[in-house]
């Protein structure tokens, strides 16, 4: 069946850096979606990819489908504390009609 | 503004006893959707639901199940608890999936089996 993975499953960044975290699937993919998961939270969803080669921003996060619709990253510019979270990517099956598979997810950790 | 809720946000309960989780969602969502998550492993679907009374196997519904008489209402059944099923339970609705946006999940029910 299909299988979403990311990397890396923890991310240590400190106060202002730069980071990637990368979602790939072991299937062509429709759609992909990230959600943001906050301590203590529950996940919120964040965007929709669709296109292939599909890039978005929303303020420091740029979302990027790939060209293949198989993999996707996020990337976060100039970190802040407000960043912390778990960050998960989910994919729909062009065969999977409802049902989004969902990464294990990327802890964020922010040092300041 | 709360627009999935999930009746108890902390449940204790016990070995072999039969357990209620509900979710109601005031967006006239089509779809529901029950997941756990666990740490390393992400969210695992359960089951979903596309409509009343119908219902899908997700990747892990044994030793659940799930009744949706009212569209709004979506309830994950424990038939008899067991301590491997002690999770995070999140509740999620849609609409048709990929159209609009994405899923709205509840705030979870943490559930502990002793």
């Amino acid at each position: 069946g299909q299988q979403v993975m990311q990397i890396p499953q923890y991310q240590h960044v400190q106060e202002g850096e730069d980071f990637t975290t990368y979602c790939n699937s072991s299937t062509t993919l429709s759609n992909i979606q990230w959600y943001k998961q906050r301590p203590g939270g529950h996940p919120v969803f964040l965007i929709q990819l669709v296109k292939s080669g599909e890039v978005k921003k929303q303020k420091r996060l740029t979302f990027q489908f790939g060209e293949a619709k198989k993999n996707s990253s996020l990337h976060i510019t100039a970190t802040q504390t407000t960043d912390v979270g778990t960050y998960f990517c989910a994919g729909l099956g062009t065969d999977s009609w409802g049902k989004f598979q969902f990464g294990a997810g990327t802890q964020v950790v922010v040092t300041p | 503004d709360v627009k999935v809720t999930q009746s108890s946000r902390y449940l204790v309960k016990r070995t072999g006893e039969k357990v209620f989780l509900e979710c109601v969602q005031d967006m006239d969502h089509e779809n529901m959707f029950w997941y756990r998550q666990d740490p390393g492993l992400g969210l695992r679907l359960i089951y979903f639901s596309y409509d009343v009374k119908m219902k899908e196997k997700g990747d892990i519904p044994e030793g659940y199940s799930v009744s949706r008489e009212k569209k709004e209402r979506f309830s994950l059944i424990l038939e008899s608890a067991s301590t491997n099923q002690t999770s995070m339970y999140l509740c999620a609705s849609s609409y048709v999936p990929g159209v609009l946006d994405g899923y709205t999940f509840g705030s979870g029910t943490r559930l502990t089996v002793v």
